[in-house]
């Protein structure tokens, strides 16, 4: 089973910042099938990016993801209000399908 | 509208049974791969199962021989039986779409969830 582990657990910015948030796998992710997800309060998560780097249909073009093999990155270019939520990245080239612990991006 | 809408979550004493139902609407539900995904209180996501668009099932191990999944095209639903739950299966029940393609996707549609709660 891969493990993914991601940091920061809380990150503290302001509205306008950049925001960057890592996802290091325990062993290769394959075909860079790797997803992030945004979670608000009481709601379902939303898909943001997969592959990696591609961004699903209707997300905002601040939002990015890179990298490969084991460590990926999810960059917010500039932090809008609405973006204060909890992210998860997802590998979903091996079963079982493994989640990260998430990161919450927080208003400082 | 594109949606999935999970029922069925309640609580259950340790050892008891729930079956939870995820409707889904919007799209050809027999095309696609769909997940059961869990998260408890305060935690991260947990995938727990996946039934194929040919019937073909996986679990998570902590759950594989006390879970079953299924699914009824002819009624846009998908099922998740419960049974000899224990304290740790407690957490939101999320059923979630895979995108089309061949090999393994991401989920692009989640329903909002249903609660279940294991406890004396």
């Amino acid at each position: 089973e891969i493990v993914l582990t991601q940091s920061p657990g809380t990150l503290s910015l302001s509205p306008g910042e950049r925001a960057t948030l890592s996802c290091r796998a325990s062993q290769s992710v394959s075909s860079s099938s790797l997803a992030w997800y945004q979670q608000k309060p009481g709601q379902a998560p939303r898909l943001l990016i997969y592959g990696a780097s591609s961004r699903a249909t209707g997300i905002p073009d601040r939002f990015s993801g890179s990298g490969s093999g084991t460590d990926f990155t999810l960059t917010i270019s500039r932090l809008e209000p609405e973006d204060f939520a909890e992210y998860h990245c997802q590998q979903y080239g091996s079963s079982p399908r493994t989640f990260g612990q998430g990161t919450k991006v927080e208003i400082k | 509208e594109v949606q999935l809408v999970e029922s069925g979550g309640g609580l259950v004493q340790p050892g008891g049974s729930l079956r939870l139902s995820c409707a889904a609407s919007g799209f050809t539900f027999s095309s696609y791969d769909i997940h059961w995904v869990r998260q408890a209180t305060g935690k991260g996501l947990e995938w727990v199962s996946v039934v194929s668009t040919s019937g073909g099932t996986s679990y998570l191990g902590s759950v594989k021989g006390r879970f079953t999944i299924s699914r009824e095209n002819a009624k846009n639903s998908l099922y998740l039986q419960m049974n000899s739950l224990r304290v740790e299966d407690t957490a939101v029940y999320f059923c979630a779409r895979e995108m089309l393609g061949t090999g393994m996707y991401a989920f692009d549609i989640w329903g909002q969830g249903t609660m279940v709660t294991v406890s004396s």
